[in-house]
């Protein structure tokens, strides 16, 4: 069964406004934490943004949150005052409590628009 | 900062050939980690090793094999390449062990194309 999911392949948004792109995950693990990557054209996978699942409040990044619906399992992005650099594709990814890896959704890939 | 680096940033193999993909951190990190990004799949785990000589299966160990002999070198060997092993492999290391807010900082990713 998918642990991740990202409905949404691609997205278009304006220069400055914000955007939110989707994550639902799936655990049985009470304790796990849910990562925010973003891949540019160039390739490399950065880091962005962290969220545990005992964590209280919504993390924040910079122009980066997270989101955070418990209950319905969901994990959403939401990039504040877009600019041209965030064009890039963004990975949702989950640890589970006891595991080394980290499974990854399919990815969104967003482009800002001037 | 964390230092991910791949000995490859493009790479061309034959059929059957024999491929090194190397991957170094400069940080220290206990674990290290291959995954292989296929469009529309994200990023699925191939091996990942979690001290020095230590090794794992992710999720697609088949037609892999891996190699660390020191803490900062983690190598992805492909024994004999096939056309269906064309893909993004990216590797990735990461410091804390069994920590759920352990984060993986991942190198630049080596494109390898098998004709």
């Amino acid at each position: 069964a998918q642990k991740i999911t990202q409905t949404q392949p691609g997205m278009f948004v304006q220069e400055k406004e914000a955007v939110t792109l989707d994550c639902t995950y799936d655990t049985s693990d009470p304790s796990y934490g849910l990562f925010w990557y973003k891949q540019p054209s160039s390739g490399e996978m950065i880091f962005l943004i962290y969220q545990g699942s005992y964590d209280q409040q919504n993390a924040t990044e910079g122009r980066y949150s997270l989101n955070f619906q418990k209950a319905r399992k969901s994990a959403n992005l939401v990039i504040s005052a877009s600019q041209l650099g965030d064009s890039a594709m963004y990975f949702c990814a989950m640890r589970e409590g006891g595991d080394y890896k980290l499974s990854f959704g399919a990815g969104t890939t967003v482009t800002v628009r001037a | 900062d964390v230092k991910v680096t791949q000995s490859s940033r493009y790479l061309v193999k034959r059929t059957g050939e024999k491929v090194f993909l190397e991957c170094v951190q400069d940080m220290d990190h206990e674990n290290m980690f291959w995954y292989r990004q296929d469009p529309g799949l994200g990023l699925r785990l191939i091996y990942f090793s979690y001290d020095v000589k230590m090794k794992e299966k992710g999720d697609i160990p088949e037609g892999y094999s891996v190699s660390r002999e020191k803490k900062e070198r983690f190598s992805l060997i492909l024994e004999s390449a096939s056309t269906n092993q064309t893909s993004m492999y990216l590797c990735a290391s990461s410091f804390l062990k069994l920590d759920r807010a352990d984060t993986q900082y991942f190198g630049p990713g080596t494109r390898l194309t098998v004709l």
